[in-house]
């Protein structure tokens, strides 16, 4: 355990289901992140919260919403998915504002569109 | 844009040395070294901030070279559990959150 959990670790849904991934820590830091990691692809980044408040949306498909109700959980909403959406997804967490403190990573939930 | 890692992928023998270099086209203010298990999270090595420092790990250090935009990670001595996916993460001084931006990684096999 990283200190990041989230569930759940696999997921495998169709393409008009709805359905929620779940990130919390309680390591005591303010910005959280969702990431998504694909086969022979860098990690990209999809969202940033800080402090709850969503401060970076890297032009992410409104088929995911994400949801920050405090400073230690984050949820990412599915809906219509597509195949090409099939990915690791990617929880982390850190200090805003402290650059010499590395991210803590979740273990991942991983997302088969089918 | 996303920085570049070089080599894709190493293999190595046990106790042989291993470079992975990481190299941006923008100003550098932070970089980070993440290794990444199969099936398992990223795992933070370290950071290194501009000023050319170097770090170190255990067997593992960090360079930063701010003129050159790049970063580079020595493994030396590697042992088994060295094996992995590394990443570096580089960050800008004005983005949100210290919000990073990773490399396409570098996997790393350590042979007995």
């Amino acid at each position: 355990e990283t200190g990041v959990t989230q569930t759940p670790r696999h997921l495998v849904m169709g393409m008009t289901n709805k359905k929620s991934l779940k990130c919390e820590q309680h390591l005591g830091h303010n910005a959280m992140y969702w990431y998504k990691q694909s086969a022979k692809k860098p990690l990209e980044l999809m969202f940033v919260y800080n402090f709850k408040e969503q401060t970076e949306n890297n032009s992410v498909p409104s088929r995911f919403s994400p949801e920050c109700p405090n400073s230690s959980h984050l949820f990412l909403h599915l809906h219509t998915l597509q195949p090409e959406d099939s990915a690791l997804y990617l929880c982390a967490s850190s200090l805003k504002g402290q650059f010499n403190y590395g991210y803590t990573f979740g273990s991942g939930t991983r997302l088969t569109v089918v | 844009q996303q920085p570049v890692q070089s080599p894709q992928a190493v293999i190595l023998r046990e106790g042989e040395d291993a470079v992975i270099n990481c190299s941006s086209s923008k100003a550098l203010y932070s970089v980070h070294w993440y290794r990444q298990k199969h099936g398992e999270a990223p795992v933070f090595l370290m950071i290194l901030l501009k000023g050319g420092e170097q770090k170190g790990h255990e067997k593992i250090s960090a360079s930063f070279n701010e003129k050159k935009q790049q970063s580079s990670l020595y493994l030396t001595a590697s042992q088994l559990s060295y094996s992995g996916t590394y990443f570096c993460g580089t960050g800008a001084p004005m983005n949100a959150g210290n919000m990073l931006t990773f490399g396409g990684g570098t996997r790393l096999m350590v042979k007995p």
